[in-house]
């Protein structure tokens, strides 16, 4: 089994619905993110979380929420879906710095989302 | 800020020949500095990094990258490339504090290794 699962793999969706996108993980990190792909634009940030405690706005975080709902568990939402969210997301896990290797990100597999 | 630039979209290469894909970033304090490729319908897949030491990293899949801290460069290197190199390359950054695990990362670039 992956060590980042992300479901779905794939979603079509409409202007106006509201999708989740989650995300687990079988690491033990302390960390996780929400990143979005756009051709040309590279990875953008939109949620990090450092513990379940802990949620912090990324670059891109405007028409997202995220929950962490357990160290192995970060999903994130959207409200009310628009087109240009149509994009591919990841997921990501880090240990905390204390920890050998913690700078060092595992990503799952990604959610292709389309929004019409 | 913290930025990372790939200043070209995409490196063309032939089989056996050596490759580069440049990076360069900005960030306050020392850098942390990583490769990560992404082959098709894939998640990326961390290559190396550099935190401290010799400014020669040496990778997976027998990558390897420069730091050069005059020029704020971290560019990728592969003596001689494969076929099965081909992917999208990213480079990211994250800033040296302590306890702030935040990375940025580039736009990426796609490298295309020709038989």
């Amino acid at each position: 089994d992956a060590d980042v699962t992300q479901t779905p793999r794939n979603r079509i969706t409409k202007t106006g619905k509201r999708i989740m996108l989650e995300c687990s993980q079988t690491k033990g990190h302390d960390r996780m993110y929400w990143y979005r792909q756009d051709p040309g634009l590279g990875l953008r940030l939109i949620y990090y979380s450092f513990d379940v405690k802990d949620i912090n706005k990324g670059e891109i975080s405007d028409g997202y929420s995220v929950s962490r709902q357990a160290q192995a568990k970060f999903s994130l939402s959207l409200e009310s879906a628009i087109p240009n969210q149509t994009a591919l997301y990841f997921c990501a896990t880090s240990a905390a710095p204390s920890i050998t290797g913690a700078n060092v990100l595992t990503f799952g597999a990604g959610s292709r989302l389309t929004v019409l | 800020a913290q930025s990372v630039a790939q200043p070209e979209d995409q490196v063309n290469v032939a089989e056996g020949n050596p490759l580069t894909v440049k990076c360069t970033y900005s960030v306050s304090g020392n850098p942390y500095l990583f490769w990560y490729v992404q082959y098709p319908n894939r998640g990326l897949q961390f290559l190396l990094k550099y935190i401290t030491g010799d400014n020669l990293v040496k990778g997976s899949y027998g990558f390897e990258a420069e730091f050069n801290k005059s020029q704020t460069s971290f560019h990728l290197k592969k003596p001689s490339a494969l076929v099965s190199d081909s992917a999208l390359y990213f480079c990211a950054v994250r800033d040296g504090s302590y306890n702030f695990n935040k990375f940025y990362f580039g736009s990426g670039t796609k490298l295309n290794v020709k038989p």
